[in-house]
């Protein structure tokens, strides 16, 4: 059972225009909702995340936008880069037993075109 | 810093046989977890450890079995490596009071 279903699968962008991903989750005992990006051949890393008492969160290019009654969360990328181009997860965990249990969307390949 | 190491970086089997993907994290973390990533589907936990010590299965568990030998290492075994196995194997690391982990650099494993 997917619990963070995540869209698209697969986004071209142009240099300088915006990237959006989508994500959707069920469990409402998410606390916290993570967006990992992934360079080829790298793990994941964090890149910014946001907690549901918040409806936004911005850093530098990267936004947040977080609708807690409709279960949704998206990353904007404003002035997308060649050097975004990545895989970027969404997830969301919550802490259980002193662990993060995390379910991570399907992930989404950013190309962003010169 | 190292972060977090793994090793080997790639692994070809053939089916039954058996290895030990290693993890180690040099961030005094207290939580450590092993993920398999495929295509369409993210990351998905197989084992994690939530202490030194403890080891409790994720969600997708069947056919691994997994070692907290101390704090800094936690190792991930494939007793009969089946080609339902062939998959790249995160570990990562996070404090028990955070909520980001610190995922290593992977290891690419073909079941032939």
């Amino acid at each position: 059972q997917q619990q963070v279903k995540q869209s698209p699968q697969s986004l071209i962008v142009q240099k300088g225009g915006i990237s959006i991903i989508n994500c959707a989750y069920e469990n409402t005992a998410f606390d916290y909702f993570p967006w990992y990006q992934q360079f080829p051949g790298k793990g994941p890393a964090l890149l910014i995340a946001i907690r549901p008492d918040v409806s936004e969160k911005k850093e530098g290019r990267f936004t947040i936008s977080f609708n807690k009654s409709a279960k949704q969360f998206s990353l904007h990328i404003m002035d997308s880069q060649p050097g975004d181009s990545a895989t970027y997860f969404c997830a969301a965990s919550f802490t259980s037993g002193g662990y993060q249990k995390v379910t991570f969307g399907t992930g989404t390949k950013l190309q962003v075109i010169p | 810093n190292a972060g977090v190491t793994q090793t080997p970086k790639f692994q070809v089997l053939k089916t039954g046989q058996s290895m030990t993907l290693q993890c180690a994290q040099d961030m005094n973390h207290n939580s450590m977890y092993w993920y398999r990533q495929d295509p369409g589907m993210g990351l998905r936990l197989i084992y994690y450890s939530a202490s030194e010590g403890t080891t409790d299965k994720g969600e997708v568990p069947n056919g691994y079995n997994v070692s907290r030998l101390n704090k800094r290492e936690f190792s991930l075994r494939l007793e009969s490596a089946a080609p339902s196995q062939t998959s790249v194997y995160f570990c990562a690391s996070s404090e028990a009071t955070s909520n980001e982990q610190f995922f290593g650099p992977g290891t690419r494993l073909t079941v032939l």
